[in-house]
């Protein structure tokens, strides 16, 4: 079983709807959590950083359920240049111990 | 503001030739990584160094060395390259062991 695992879509939706993506981790002992936004033929760029208490960022909300073991990606009132792959990182509080997800793809369009 | 530099940004290469890829990072990270990402794979640890003078092995390692003389400075080598080493390599570094991770802009390196 992966340690990571996203859908990998893609996920098309139009300007303005509001979308959401789940990504499962199977280490119940996983501590830290990040999403990244990765535009195509480009490095990972940290988007955020996943608390159990969730948190938001402008019209981005993450979220943690550590009893269901995912971590989830709100975006709202989508852009079109929110376009991208989303890469779901979960930490299991070692340098060597990151995980990335496979990324799922989001096309917003007019 | 600099952040990670990786160079080359792309590489085109024969089966068998060698190369090193230079990361090089301005933010004072003790802790730096070699990835490299394949279609539908995600990003899989190749190797990682905690700071000057010491490496050791990711997830991938087979085909691979790095050295890190400098805390600056992160070296990937492929001593005799082959196909499936056909991929795209991404450096990145962090400040502590939890921390995002903050990458460079990747190398396209294609083995022929």
């Amino acid at each position: 079983r992966k340690e990571v695992e996203q859908d990998p879509g893609p996920f098309n939706v139009p300007e303005g709807a509001t979308v959401a993506f789940n990504c499962t981790y199977s280490n119940s002992a996983s501590q830290s959590f990040f999403w990244y936004r990765q535009d195509c033929r480009k490095e990972p760029k940290l988007l955020m950083s996943v608390y159990s208490s969730g948190n938001e960022d402008g019209r981005f909300t993450a979220q943690l359920n550590r009893a269901s073991q995912y971590i989830s990606l709100l975006i709202r009132d989508s852009k079109l240049s929110d376009s991208a792959t989303y890469l779901c990182v979960v930490n299991r509080g070692n340098f060597n111990k990151f995980y990335f997800g496979s990324g799922t793809k989001l096309n917003v369009k007019p | 503001n600099a952040g990670v530099t990786q160079t080359p940004k792309f590489r085109v290469l024969k089966t068998g030739q060698s190369m090193t890829l230079l990361c090089a990072q301005d933010m004072n990270h003790e802790y730096m990584y070699w990835y490299r990402q394949d279609p539908g794979m995600g990003l899989r640890l190749i190797h990682y160094s905690v700071g000057e003078g010491t490496t050791a092995k990711g997830e991938v390692p087979d085909g691979y060395n790095v050295s890190r003389l400098k805390k600056q400075n992160f070296l990937l080598g492929l001593e005799s390259a082959a196909p499936s080493q056909t991929s795209v390599y991404f450096c990145a570094s962090s400040r502590g062991e939890d921390q995002p991770q903050h990458f460079g802009d990747g190398t396209r390196l294609s083995i022929l």
